[in-house]
């Protein structure tokens, strides 16, 4: 079945410095990536999404890498900031409808 | 803004009990989808409905059904609650796969 996994439950990082956050992903037919941020007490909410023909996205702040070869997928927070804290999950589309979502990163900002 | 609201932050049920859990969005989605989230598992989808009257099953939805008679509420159901449906339920809608937007929770005990 599908799954999808992060390399480190819980990532800490200086305040200003930029975060990665990596994830690795099991099924090679899924189209679409994305990021998912869930602050402390509410649902979680879409950061930004990458095609699977694409390599590299960027947002605001915030830049997606897919390497297929490998089955890797990184998000980066440029200048992490304290609002930046949060659980990260990494999610990949299944399908026409589904998302299949990883565990999650518990990112903390040290000022 | 999208709103998706959910019918209690809090709940606490007896095991045996039926609950319902209800959801509903604001934005003429589509798409709605049922998951839960327990630590360290991520987010599992439960069932989710593309169309009004319209479910299917997702990954987990043994011991749950659900009620779409109208398409801004989607609703949960659990017909005879047990202490390992103990959990926190999450609601969502989306027009586009990727792109959900989640309610902020419902934490439901079952004693």
């Amino acid at each position: 079945g599908e799954s999808v996994g992060l390399h480190l439950p819980t990532l800490s990082v200086q305040e200003g410095d930029n975060s990665i956050i990596n994830c690795a992903y099991s099924n090679s037919a899924s189209d679409y990536f994305i990021w998912y941020k869930q602050e402390s007490g509410k649902g979680p909410q879409f950061i930004i999404d990458i095609r699977s023909n694409m390599d590299k996205r960027q947002g605001q702040r915030v830049t997606v890498l897919l390497n297929k070869t490998v089955k890797h997928l990184s998000l980066q927070i440029a200048a992490t900031q304290p609002g930046d804290s949060a659980v990260y999950f990494c999610a990949e589309k299944v399908g026409a409808q589904k998302l299949v979502f990883g565990q999650g990163t518990r990112l903390t900002i040290n000022p | 803004d999208v709103k998706v609201t959910q019918s209690s932050r809090y709940l606490v049920k007896r095991t045996g009990e039926k609950v319902f859990l209800e959801c509903v969005q604001d934005m003429d989605h589509e798409n709605m989808f049922w998951y839960r989230q327990d630590p360290g598992l991520g987010l599992r989808l439960i069932y989710f409905s593309y169309d009004v009257k319209m479910k299917e099953k997702g990954d987990i939805p043994e011991g749950y059904s659900v009620s779409r008679e109208k398409k801004e509420r989607f609703s949960l159901i659990l017909e005879s609650a047990s202490t390992n449906q103990t959990s926190m339920y999450l609601c969502a809608s989306s027009l586009t796969t990727t792109e959900q937007y989640f309610g902020p929770g419902t934490r439901l005990t079952v004693t």
